[in-house]
């Protein structure tokens, strides 16, 4: 049962452009949701976050937006740049005593350029 | 580096062995995670610490799996009889406590490979 979901396992844009990454989730208990960037070999590295009483989040480059009605939440990155290249992981916890993150399954995006 | 340590970096063991992983998390960061990645998919929770205490334990964590904080600093967490289906990535992950801090930060992860 997958509650996090990324139905894109790939995403190639041109450098300078908007990159665009989905993520839906089933469980309306979430309350915070966040973006990890993967290189190879590396551990996640924490991207930007918004909690569900917020619409929008932006951080430099990089915006996030979630729809708590259609529970859907994108991560836009503009312009897009050869070095963003990696798998991207939306994440999201419910709260309560552990916080513990519940993870989609990434999309790899290839920025060329 | 202040960052989460794992070590080792990369496991290779035969079946029917037993394998430890050790996890440095962020100085003063009390809660501690475990989660294990395999290929093509997220990491998944396994186990929470919050100080010395394990609070949570997913239904992944098998019998053959037991994780520890002594004194609530590092983590260990050792897999028992070790067979194919653990070959995995075993990431280890911090952060502050604080119902308004929700952002865990990540160690590079131990490969373990069980031939």
């Amino acid at each position: 049962d997958q509650q996090v979901k990324q139905n894109s396992p790939s995403l190639s844009v041109q450098e300078g452009r908007i990159s665009i990454l989905n993520c839906d989730y089933t469980n309306s208990m979430f309350d915070y949701f966040l973006w990890y960037k993967k290189y190879p070999a590396e551990g996640p590295t924490f991207l930007i976050s918004i909690s569900s009483i917020k619409d929008k989040n932006e951080d430099g480059r990089f915006t996030v937006f979630l729809n708590k009605s259609a529970k859907h939440l994108s991560l836009h990155i503009v312009p897009s740049q050869p070095g963003d290249s990696a798998v991207y992981f939306c994440a999201a916890s419910e709260f309560g005593a552990t916080n513990k993150l519940i993870f989609g399954t990434g999309t790899l995006l290839a920025v060329q350029p | 580096d202040t960052g989460v340590s794992q070590d080792p970096r990369h496991k290779i063991t035969k079946r029917g062995q037993n394998v430890t992983f050790r996890c440095d998390p962020i100085s003063e960061h009390n809660r501690l995670y475990w989660y294990r990645q395999t290929l093509g998919q997220g990491p998944e929770f396994l186990t929470y610490f919050q100080n010395e205490a394990q609070l949570e334990k997913s239904r992944l964590l098998s019998d053959r799996f037991s994780a520890e904080r002594p004194k609530g600093s590092f983590s260990t967490l050792e897999i028992q009889r070790t067979e194919q289906g653990d070959s995995a990535m075993y990431l280890c992950a911090s952060s502050p406590s604080g119902s308004s801090y929700n952002e865990q930060f990540f160690g590079p992860g131990t490969r373990l490979t069980v031939l």
